[in-house]
């Protein structure tokens, strides 16, 4: 399962748009890209998942490069709400490859 | 139903005692995964089932912890003689059939395992 790098921490205004960006140098073909957010207390929340370019749903967008050796998740005009931590995941879910595997997060703390 | 339920949300046990901690997947989805959370944001697979079958316990370690999904059940995790580094966060989550990349997993909010 290919590795990720992502920022430990963010701040962000309400209002803002927020981008947190992941590293995956070692994606391979098979990999798709998938952002949960965590809350405390509750488990992770899946947001959005995708394979190349853009992909856009009602919370969030997901941006990936042709090389697809990163990715960012955009969340636009962030509330408070939105405060909780981010995981970035790669793999692959052929048979026998279905487990996630987890990185630090970034916690995203959004001010007033 | 519509979310991955998880009972209970906190469990306290003596060091020693037996700990079993329970999951219901969402309805229709037949992947199921348990994962520990020791530290904040360090997440370890422990097992998945397809149906009631071990898909993948590569995670799992090899004493102590035990997992089923049987028919018509809530699927459970058991710890037998608990130990101080037992105490984490444990989650299930679940996923739907089709064995393509985009089937995401779903999480319960987890049983917190407390041992003293």
């Amino acid at each position: 399962l290919a590795k990720t790098t992502q920022p430990i921490s963010m701040d962000s205004y309400e209002g803002q748009e927020v981008n947190i960006t992941c590293s995956h140098n070692n994606i391979a073909t098979n990999d798709y890209i998938t952002w949960y957010q965590q809350f405390p207390s509750q488990g992770p929340r899946f947001i959005i998942q995708g394979y190349k370019t853009k992909v856009t749903n009602e919370v969030a967008s997901l941006f990936i490069p042709a090389d697809r050796k990163s990715s960012t998740l955009s969340l636009p005009r962030v509330s408070l709400s939105d405060t909780a931590v981010y995981y970035c995941l790669v793999g692959a879910y052929g048979a026998g490859s279905y487990q996630l595997t987890f990185g630090k997060g970034t916690k995203l703390s959004v001010i007033p | 139903g519509e979310e991955v339920a998880q009972t209970p949300k906190h469990l306290v046990r003596g060091e020693g005692q037996k700990a079993k901690l329970y999951c219901a997947p969402i309805k229709g989805h037949s992947y199921v995964f348990w994962y520990q959370q020791v530290l904040k944001n360090e997440f370890k697979f422990l097992i998945s089932f397809q149906n009631e079958n071990v898909f993948d316990e590569t995670g799992m370690p090899k004493e102590r912890f035990s997992a089923k999904c049987l028919p018509n059940s809530p699927c459970s995790l058991e710890i037998q003689a608990t130990k101080l580094e037992d105490s984490a966060v444990y989650f299930c989550a679940s996923s739907r059939p089709e064995l393509t990349g985009n089937q995401p997993q779903h999480f319960g909010d987890g049983t917190r395992l407390s041992i003293l």
